[in-house]
């Protein structure tokens, strides 16, 4: 039973470059979230797609910020101009079906910006 | 989603029962609580979840009381690999599909 995976696992960049993480769900999940946490505080929900589509986007999302999920399987965020304040831990979540109970997250990548 | 309070942190020592409190007491009738934790450097986990009746699974059992404004988790026999932060999420089941954390319970189980 292979989980959520993410990778990066870590990224370090300086402020104003872009970075491009990846999140592969769990295999026929057809739902995939993204989530951003910040040191000392629980994940905030930042967007989420089912299948291809995207259903959703919080505030958070900023104009800078764009996820993609071309093939209904894997999915990427992309940070374009990082701002110190994109540091966080960026985790991506993927369930079966519409309001399921369980989201089974990865392991995230810790973003630092420089 | 109903707002959630829950005690910042709790110790309790190894292979003793610990009850993680949370108090929802703004919840719906279509509401449902949930558990997650999150052991350090790792994605939260699902431990439990329940609407109205007390629910037991192979991690833990949750008390939910008769006028739902609060709840517990209880760990039965906890170890050290239970330390863990703990949050307790309220969300309707369809039509909201983001889990809305708070900053959930440091447990520290000691040795």
């Amino acid at each position: 039973d292979t989980g959520v995976s993410q990778n990066p696992r870590h990224k370090i960049t300086k402020r104003g470059q872009n970075v491009t993480f990846r999140c592969d769900p769990i295999s026929e999940h057809n739902r995939l979230y993204w989530y951003r946490q910040t040191l000392g505080q629980g994940p905030e929900f930042l967007t989420y797609f089912q299948n291809e589509a995207q259903l959703e986007k919080s505030r958070l999302l900023s104009d800078r910020f764009s996820a993609e999920r071309p093939k209904g399987s894997f999915s990427t965020l992309e940070i374009q101009r990082t701002e110190q304040g994109d540091s966080a831990m960026y985790l991506c979540a993927s369930s079966l079906g519409q309001g399921a109970r369980t989201q089974y997250f990865g392991p995230g990548t810790r973003l630092l910006v420089l | 989603d109903a707002k959630t309070t829950q005690p910042t942190s709790m110790d309790c020592a190894e292979g003793r029962a610990a009850n993680l409190p949370c108090n929802h007491s703004t919840i719906s009738g279509n509401e449902y609580v949930y558990w997650y934790r999150q052991i350090h450097s790792q994605g939260p986990q699902y431990i439990i979840h329940g609407l109205k009746n007390n629910e037991t699974n192979e991690m833990a059992s949750l008390i939910i009381t008769e006028d739902r404004k609060s709840s517990t988790l209880i760990l039965p026999h906890a170890t050290l690999r239970d330390t863990a932060v703990y949050y307790c999420i309220v969300r309707v089941d369809f039509g909201n599909e983001k889990l809305t954390f708070g900053t959930g319970t440091r447990l520290t189980i000691i040795p």
